[in-house]
């Protein structure tokens, strides 16, 4: 069964505070994405990754920066939290290059408070 | 420049009835691919139906079926015989560009089955 993992369901930080989010996907995948969700603005594309040490920017980029050191695990790193940052944070993978494999798989999201 | 809109922020629907959600696009790029999926209250992005710009009939997937008009760039989602599990989020999602593996939401409709 395909199966996408973050580290947290839920996490309340403090702002000014390091914070990461971790993804991990068993499916081999090529492409990894970091999507937030907010209500009445649907999912915004963050950032993501077609290789490994490889990144776009998505829509909504500041703020945020990746890595990508190992094919399965891409993690999403809020330099320094701020509260404007609480959210969903949803985490995706895909085979990618065209059609149903364009397909995304998601994690179960972690909501993130930022006091 | 791609777009997504989704005009209805909530729809009810009788338990056993057909329901229609709207999905519009703008996309210059003569090959794109539709997605729909579902969100649960437990947060999980669920897949449920792909559709290929060139594909020659409507997708179909069990009591899901989109309505693809291409000209009209619509491709709204038909749930037939709406059961109370249906009740969840509803986003459409399109792959933005020929060779891009990213996909862009739709803001999502609401949907609430009435027993």
């Amino acid at each position: 069964d395909v199966k996408v993992t973050q580290s947290s369901r839920y996490l309340v930080k403090r702002t000014g505070e390091k914070v990461f989010l971790e993804c991990v996907q068993d499916m081999d995948h090529e492409n990894m994405f970091w999507y937030r969700q907010d209500p009445g603005l649907g999912l915004r594309l963050i950032y993501f990754s077609y290789d490994v040490k490889m990144k776009e920017k998505g829509d909504i980029p500041e703020g945020y920066s990746v890595s990508r050191e190992k094919k399965e695990r891409f993690s999403l790193i809020l330099e320094s939290a701020s509260t404007n940052q609480t959210s969903m944070y949803l985490c995706a993978s895909s085979l990618g290059a065209g059609g149903r494999r364009n397909e995304q798989f998601f994690g179960p999201g972690t909501r993130l408070t930022v006091l | 420049a791609q777009k997504i809109t989704q005009t209805q922020p909530g729809m009810f629907v009788q338990e056993k009835e057909a329901v229609t959600l709207d999905c519009t696009y703008d996309t210059s790029d003569p090959s794109y691919g539709l997605f729909w999926y579902k969100q649960p209250s437990s947060g999980e992005m669920i897949f449920l139906i792909y559709q290929g710009s060139y594909d020659q009939q409507n997708a179909t997937e069990g009591r899901y079926s989109l309505n693809f008009q291409k000209a009209r760039k619509s491709a709204n989602l038909v749930i037939s015989a709406s059961q109370l599990g249906d009740s969840a989020m509803y986003f459409c999602a399109m792959r933005k560009r020929t060779g891009a593996n990213n996909l862009f939401f739709g803001t999502g409709t609401r949907l609430t089955v009435i027993p």
